[in-house]
């Protein structure tokens, strides 16, 4: 079975322009969640999707957003980027999403904005 | 606010040293926990989680962690590490239906 795949590896920007990532789950994973990784704040959750509706929703802003296709395939996309978006993007995947299920986690999208 | 505290940022230990990373979560009620293991260059792993029952979890690689209420606490210990422990650690959080409050990690290295 293949693992959660996210694309592209690598992205560099600059402030101001939009980026688009995105994560195709384990298959049979419906629950899409995204999660940001910085060396000062640790993983951050940023939202989860289930059947293609957001059900959770962390503490960013709202140039942060995403969106789940009906085959599960979620994507994330920040606009007007800024320096401090510079971090590792991770997705995760679950069949349900119930919290005591094992998250199945991507290896990133490291971002860099500069 | 809900929140995770991992308070050793760096550790860096000789191969068979025991090791103990702190985790402290903030009261919630009911919590399931979780640690996760990030190796250089690789994706986060589970190494292990505690819903309920024994408090003493064991893991894999020979990882354990104990749930401590009274403490809002849950150690990873692990009696001999290895080299090949070498990585990043996260203690994480699911309080009810929310989703997983992960720590900021810790990056233990393990010298030879």
């Amino acid at each position: 079975k293949a693992g959660v795949t996210q694309t592209p590896r690598y992205l560099i920007k600059t402030r101001g322009q939009q980026v688009t990532l995105s994560c195709s789950p384990i298959s049979g994973h419906r629950s899409v969640s995204w999660y940001q990784q910085t060396p000062g704040q640790g993983l951050q959750f940023l939202f989860e999707y289930f059947s293609e509706t957001q059900r959770n929703k962390g503490n960013f802003p709202g140039r942060f957003s995403g969106r789940q296709f009906s085959n599960s395939r979620s994507e994330m996309n920040v606009s007007t980027l800024e320096l401090g978006d510079s971090a590792l993007y991770l997705c995760a995947s679950s069949v349900t999403g119930a919290e005591d299920e094992k998250l199945f986690f991507g290896s990133g999208t490291q971002l860099s904005v500069l | 606010a809900q929140s995770v505290s991992q308070h050793n940022h760096h550790v860096i230990l000789s191969e068979a040293a025991s090791l103990e990373l702190g985790c402290n979560y903030s009261y919630g009620g009911t919590v399931n926990l979780f640690w996760y293991v990030q190796y250089p260059g690789q994706h986060l792993q589970l190494l292990l989680k505690y819903f309920s029952g024994d408090p003493l979890v064991k893991g894999i690689k020979g990882f354990e962690a104990e749930f401590i209420k009274s403490k809002f606490s849950f150690n990873l210990r692990k009696p001999s590490v290895q080299w090949s422990d070498t990585a990043e650690y996260f203690c994480a959080v699911g309080y009810n239906t929310d989703k997983l409050i992960f720590g900021t990690g810790t990056r233990l290295q393990v010298f030879p």
